[in-house]
């Protein structure tokens, strides 16, 4: 099955600065890959998605590339805000959704 | 929308006790996932079903962990006997495609 690696685990910033959270994957045939944002005490937020017949994808100040040969994908954040700060998990479709062990994201005022 | 739907929200019980968990998924999504997330870690996928038929459940531990769909809306999970490492968060979801949408989740404590 798929094993999803995710680093770094925890990840503080300075308000205005970016973030970027890495993570890769296993099998091949893996083909979507979502983020998930996970607020204290919440439930974990799909924040954004790529499938694999994009390189990169852009929502206001949330991008995620894919790279297919290396098989990794990468979070970006950028100009954090205290918001932010969240347990953060990558996830790899195959025949089903895997998750990596998440990234504590502090974003310091 | 209304999203989906767990309770209880919180459950302690001592080991070897029974416990069940209760999801109501999306209107409409016909796939319906139970995941486990022990603190600190990222959520394990327990079993998967599309309506009413199981798509994979091979990291539930059938000897402990039960769990049914009926009518394909509803799903119960279920844990008799529970043991000290049952201790985490049960998250339902449900999807219409590939994108899961997660229930708040029951957080269960076993003493």
């Amino acid at each position: 099955g798929e094993n999803v690696e995710q680093h770094p685990s925890t990840l503080s910033v300075q308000e205005g600065d970016s973030a970027v959270i890495k993570c890769t994957y296993s099998d091949s045939a893996s083909n979507y890959f979502p983020w998930y944002k996970q607020e204290l005490g919440k439930r974990p937020q799909l924040i954004i998605d790529i499938r694999s017949n994009v390189g990169e994808k852009k929502d206001q100040r949330i991008a995620v590339t894919l790279n297919k040969t290396a098989k990794h994908f990468s979070l970006h954040i950028t100009e954090t805000q205290p918001e932010d700060s969240a347990v953060y998990f990558c996830a790899a479709n195959d025949y089903k959704l895997s998750f990596g062990a998440g990234t504590t994201v502090t974003v310091r005022a | 929308e209304a999203g989906v739907a767990q309770s209880p929200r919180y459950k302690i019980i001592e080991k070897r006790q029974s416990v069940a968990f209760w999801c109501n998924p999306i209107s409409g999504h016909a796939t319906l996932y139970w995941y486990q997330q022990i603190l600190g870690q990222g959520p394990k996928l327990l079993i998967q079903f599309q309506n009413n038929g199981v798509v994979d459940d091979s990291q539930l531990p059938k000897d402990r962990f039960s769990a049914e769909r009926l009518k394909g809306v509803d799903s119960t999970l279920k844990i008799q006997p529970a043991k000290l490492e049952d201790s985490a968060v049960y998250l339902c979801a449900s999807s219409l495609d590939e994108k899961l949408f997660f229930g708040s989740g029951t957080q269960l404590s076993v003493l």
